[in-house]
């Protein structure tokens, strides 16, 4: 089966600029999360979503950061405008109605300049 | 709130060699407890589970076992291959609602010929 796609792989902006990440989850996952993961550290849980609907976004940085899910399947992540700490890896996993087991995608690296 | 913790790397060793690597969380009631692996270019992966206190989570001749009195959750392997090189993430998930995994800040193990 297809896994977790996610695009672009790589980007370089400078600060102050917007960005934005695409991900499509593996066919029939109705649960989608983005996560962060600066270099050094774990991964850590931005938004998840349910179908269409957000479970959770305590951790988003909702000033800068925004999500959508349209139809309930593939998502875009936006950052506007970016800073310098938002340097990081931006992962994309999907999993069946919030099972325990994620698959994720390769992530997309940011480097703000 | 709940954490992890996991032993700083990277951990170099040569094939064969037996490997730990250490994990310990904090966590009200009953977490559920993971193994992620991340090969170099490619996504997170599952390596292995446990679900509950003395349960033993095994895969690809790695094991791990559920220690509620020690709240751990070591990673073991008698005898590593190159192709074990990778980043291993110790994770959790209390349950509920958004099931959110809390990961640890991942371990670099090197293996050399």
């Amino acid at each position: 089966e297809a896994g977790v796609a996610q695009s672009p792989r790589y980007k370089i902006i400078e600060k102050r600029q917007s960005v934005a990440f695409w991900c499509n989850p593996i066919s029939g996952h109705a649960t989608l999360y983005w996560y962060q993961q600066i270099l050094g550290q774990g991964p850590k849980l931005l938004i998840q979503f349910q179908n269409n609907g957000v479970v959770d976004d305590s951790q988003l940085p909702k000033d800068r950061f925004s999500a959508e899910r349209l139809k309930g399947v593939d998502s875009t992540l936006k950052i506007q405008p970016a800073k310098l700490e938002d340097s990081a890896v931006y992962l994309c996993a999907s999993s069946p109605r919030g099972g325990e087991k994620l698959f994720f995608g390769s992530g997309t690296q940011l480097s703000v300049l | 709130g709940n954490s992890v913790t996991q032993m700083e790397g990277p951990v170099t060793l040569s094939e064969e060699a037996f490997l730990t690597i250490n994990c310990t969380y904090t966590a009200t009631g009953y977490p559920s407890l993971f193994w992620y692996v991340q090969y170099p270019g490619e996504g997170l992966q599952l390596l292995l589970k446990a679900t509950k206190a003395d349960d033993k989570g095994s895969n690809k001749g790695f094991e791990a076992t559920y220690r509620k009195e020690t709240t751990s959750f070591h990673l073991e392997k008698g005898s590593v291959q190159v192709s074990d090189s990778a980043v291993y993430f110790c994770a959790l998930t209390r349950g509920g609602a958004t099931n959110k995994l809390i990961f640890g800040t991942g371990t670099l193990l090197a293996v050399q010929p």
